[in-house]
């Protein structure tokens, strides 16, 4: 079965440094990799995915993940952070086998970006 | 284009009690999928639809139900209700089942049992 681990509880960055958020997957197959952020009373919002290709993939945001296959982890990365940023950050992984009838997404617990100003 | 819209947005209901959630796709979404959401557990899939059919379903009790319509919107159904079914319960839209295509959640219901 396919499983997401988010190590980190809560990651903070001030303002204007590089925020990464980690994630590392398991699946038997090839995956496919998914972030997605929370905020408040709102419903999760697609960032970015990995389905096959260049292991940099770039998102929404200014947000990119890179999809690193040998170490299984496919972490969220954004150069500079805003305040804005702040929110909860879902990784998640789904089994691309079998190929029909299959949207079931397994994600990590979540990590809280917090943004200090 | 409008997002995927879950109706009600919160709910009150008491132990032993029966609740239904509706949740509209995007225009031209045919999978439909559901989650459940607590501080405790994280985010847990409870079933998807496609064409009507159930195509998934997760480890969730019989209590657990839903349907999904000709018109691929979605009800999901919760009976004999108890303390640990509040939760926020979200559904996803896809344009189909099984692509590489990602989910595009609703706002969710937040569901309270007293």
């Amino acid at each position: 079965a396919q499983s997401v681990a988010q190590p980190e509880d809560q990651v903070n960055v001030a303002e204007g440094n590089p925020l990464t958020v980690k994630c590392t997957y398991s699946v038997s197959g090839n995956p496919y990799l998914f972030w997605y952020v929370q905020y408040p009373n709102r419903g999760l919002q697609f960032l970015l995915k990995y389905i096959t290709g260049d292991n940099l993939v770039k998102g929404s945001y200014g947000f990119e993940a890179e999809f690193n296959k040998s170490q299984t982890s496919f972490h969220l990365k954004k150069p500079s952070a805003l305040v804005s940023d702040s929110a909860l950050y879902f990784c998640a992984v789904r089994d691309p086998l079998p190929s029909y009838g299959n949207n079931r997404l397994a994600f990590g617990k979540g990590n809280q970006v917090v943004v200090i100003p | 284009k409008a997002g995927v819209t879950q109706t009600p947005r919160y709910l009150i209901k008491t132990r032993g009690q029966q609740v239904t959630l509706s949740c509209s796709p995007i225009s031209g979404h045919r999978s439909v999928s559901w989650y459940q959401q607590t501080p405790g557990q994280g985010l847990q899939f409870l079933f998807e639809y496609f064409s009507e059919t159930q195509r998934n379903k997760g480890n969730f009790p019989g209590r657990f139900s839903g349907r999904q319509f000709s018109n691929s919107r979605s009800e999901m159904n919760v009976s004999t209700l108890e303390l640990g079914d509040s939760a926020l319960y979200l559904c996803a839209s896809s344009l189909d089942s099984g692509s590489n295509q990602p989910q595009h959640f609703g706002d969710g219901t937040r569901l309270s049992i007293l």
